[in-house]
């Protein structure tokens, strides 16, 4: 299975702050991979696919790079509404795979 | 717009069986995948497979199979997914997640139901 470990785990920012998150794959996933928000009680929302596709109706803040094992997601300046847990999900072969999550709070 | 909505919370003995469903609305629903998440408490998120609505097949992750069947009824455009055999550490929220692909062939989770709460408890 690809293993996909998210650095940090947690990060703690203020409102207008440049975010980044890693996302490494344990072997190459060309730009499978997409990225999904997920607030407390509700299910995960799209942000990204391909790696750097934005989601339709996604803010352009919100922006995905990198190919093979090392992808990134970047939120350019932080609003109140981010802070949540991000995770990313390859879908490059079977079984597709999660990361651990990033749980983004507020400083 | 689209909508999948999931059957309501369970509660369920070791060893016993549960069966989710996730009624969708708002587009083909032969002409997309569903796909199967879940998530135990406090943790991420797992990928458990997905049916071909059209065709019935289906694709299992390994750590499920055997335990796993995913089926569909297309005349109520309802996808569901049964689990056996139950243990404690299938308690988690079970997603259903409708696949979308992009026009040069990548795919990803576009629209997700609100989630089941399973609860395997004696």
């Amino acid at each position: 299975d690809i293993q996909l470990t998210q650095s940090p785990s947690f990060l703690s920012a203020s409102v207008g702050d440049r975010v980044t998150i890693t996302c490494r794959a344990s072997q190459g996933i060309s730009s499978y991979l997409a990225w999904y928000q997920q607030k407390p009680g509700k299910a995960p929302k799209l942000l990204i696919y391909a790696a750097s596709t934005l989601q339709s109706g996604v803010p352009s803040r919100f922006s995905g790079s990198g190919s093979g094992t090392e992808f990134t997601l970047t939120i350019s300046s932080l609003q109140p509404e981010d802070f949540a847990t991000y995770y990313c999900q390859q879908l490059n072969s079977y079984p597709q795979t999660f990361g651990q999550g990033t749980k983004l709070e507020i400083k | 717009q689209v909508q999948l909505v999931q059957s309501g919370a369970e509660v369920k003995k070791p060893g016993a069986s549960v069966k989710v469903s996730c009624k969708a609305s708002g587009y083909t629903f032969t002409g997309y995948y569903m796909h199967w998440v879940r998530q135990a408490p406090g943790q991420g998120l797992e990928w458990m497979g997905w049916i071909n609505p059209n065709s019935g097949g289906t694709n299992y992750a390994q750590k499920f199979q055997g335990r796993v069947t995913m089926t569909r009824d297309t005349s109520i455009s309802t996808a569901y997914m049964e689990l056996s055999r139950l243990r404690s550490d299938d308690t988690a929220v079970y997603y259903c997640a409708r696949e979308g692909v992009s026009n040069s062939g990548y795919d990803f989770l576009l629209d997700w139901g609100q989630g089941t709460l399973v609860t395997v408890s004696s």
